[in-house]
């Protein structure tokens, strides 16, 4: 069975660095093939592709965001990360981690963060 | 990057009824579209991939289609868990872009 959970600080200051966990389980990130992605979505809008890695550890960036976010993945395969720097309010979202295999088939429940001073 | 027209923004439509979504590529994508559906306060869930491979475990009243690079969304007699709203989404480049999503409402 295929989970996936994001873990974060729920709110932040502006200018503050947000650091998120993505938790699965259910498939290994280091079988070939395999990509997990973070997606963004402020609240009553759409959707917003961030950043992805893949098994070989190849990263891949939304080119409006790349100069600020950071991912990566633990060593065991059953972590992936994504740091954004100097948040601001427009930061403001849920953040879900997904698998990537042709196209998003697992999502994890999501992690509402909330950027204010 | 491609951008994706999704129409409309809005429908209501009543029980048994046919609707259907569209979305618009801004270039070729080549039928890498997929289409979710995600209901308030949940993670969006994967209908239709590859413009109309369905999903395992998605009910066959859900079906996609494709002219050109205009995708289309149909549901066939509306069930009241249908009630959500609908994106569309390319999975042909990178940086992968989603629709505006259309809001499904059954009277």
């Amino acid at each position: 069975q295929v989970t996936l959970k994001e873990s974060g600080p729920g709110m932040l200051q502006p200018s503050k660095t947000l650091s998120l966990t993505c938790s699965f389980s259910g498939f290994s990130l280091s079988t070939s093939g395999m990509v997990v992605s973070w997606i963004r979505q402020p609240s009553g809008k759409s959707l917003e592709w961030l950043a992805a890695i893949d098994w070989d550890g190849d990263k891949y960036y939304n080119p409006s965001l790349k100069s600020r976010l950071t991912v990566s993945k633990d060593t065991s395969n059953t972590q992936v990360f994504l740091k954004i720097t100097s948040v601001d309010i427009a930061d403001t979202a849920t953040y879900y981690c997904a698998r990537l295999i042709t196209t998003f088939d697992y999502w994890g429940q999501g992690v509402m963060v909330t950027v204010s001073s | 990057d491609i951008q994706m027209t999704q129409s409309p923004a809005s429908l209501s439509a009543s029980l048994g009824e046919t609707v259907t979504i569209e979305c618009l590529a801004s270039e070729d994508i080549y039928s890498n579209l997929a289409w979710y559906q995600q209901k308030p306060g949940k993670s969006p869930q994967l209908l239709i991939y590859d413009a109309s491979s369905l999903q395992d475990g998605v009910p066959s009243r859900f079906s996609g289609s494709e002219s050109g690079t205009q995708y289309s969304l149909e549901i066939n007699s509306l069930q009241s868990e249908d009630a959500a709203t609908y994106f569309c989404q390319q999975h042909h480049d990178y940086p992968y872009t989603f629709g505006a999503g259309t809001k499904l409402e059954l009277k």
